[in-house]
């Protein structure tokens, strides 16, 4: 299986913040990483796919890059709806796997 | 636009079978993919498999002796069953579309195995 790793597993910033969540694979899957916002309670949210193409409704600030095995999240102002879990997940070859979270909490 | 809502028991004894079923609006399962992943604090986020309406499935190879995805297009319903659980298959259970991707999910389900 593909190993994902995210760090850092947790971050403070404040609202303005820019703010950069990394990812590496343990080997190569292309293009093939997705990105999932989670706030308490509630299912992950597809961000982006293909490791840079934003999902509809998805507000700019967001961004994504990275191919092979490394990749970033990046958000460029944080805002208050912002502060929730980002975790990654690579689709390139099965089993898919997920990252083990980036909680991002208010400084 | 497309809504997911999975159904079943919260409360499964261990070594007996999980049955959820996810119930999908606003489209037909038909067509795209549909999967099944589990959320638990001790493992994370768990890709379980996923069924296209072809019959086609791709199961986790982690779980894979103990799963079966089917669906049911009189009903537009898609179903997992998990047997011989124990309480590491305790967790929140979300029915999803798409096979490598996620761009709509369910409200998640908790599933407890406990006597």
């Amino acid at each position: 299986d593909i190993q994902v790793t995210q760090s850092p597993s947790s971050l403070s910033a404040s609202v303005g913040d820019r703010v950069t969540i990394t990812c590496r694979a343990s080997q190569s899957v292309s293009t093939y990483l997705n990105w999932y916002q989670q706030k308490p309670g509630k299912a992950p949210k597809l961000l982006m796919n293909v490791a840079s193409s934003l999902q509809s409704g998805v507000p700019s600030r967001f961004s994504g890059r990275g191919s092979g095995t490394d990749f970033t999240l990046t958000i460029s102002s944080l805002q208050p709806e912002d502060f929730a879990t980002y975790y990654c997940q690579q689709s390139y070859s099965s089993p898919w796997t997920f990252g083990q979270g980036t909680k991002v909490e208010i400084k | 636009q497309v809504q997911l809502q999975e159904s079943g028991p919260g409360l499964v004894k261990p070594s007996e079978t999980l049955s959820l079923t996810c119930t999908v609006s606003g489209g037909s399962i038909s067509t795209y993919y549909w999967s099944w992943i589990r959320q638990s604090p001790g493992k994370g986020l768990e890709w379980i498999g996923y069924i296209y309406s072809s019959g086609t499935t791709n199961y986790n190879p982690s779980l894979k002796s103990r799963v079966t995805i089917l669906t049911d297009m009189s009903k537009n319903q898609f179903s997992l069953k998990l047997s011989s659980v124990t309480a590491a298959d305790t967790a929140v259970y979300y029915c999803a579309r798409g096979s490598g991707d996620y761009n709509a999910w369910g409200q998640g389900i908790l599933v407890t195995v406990s006597s």
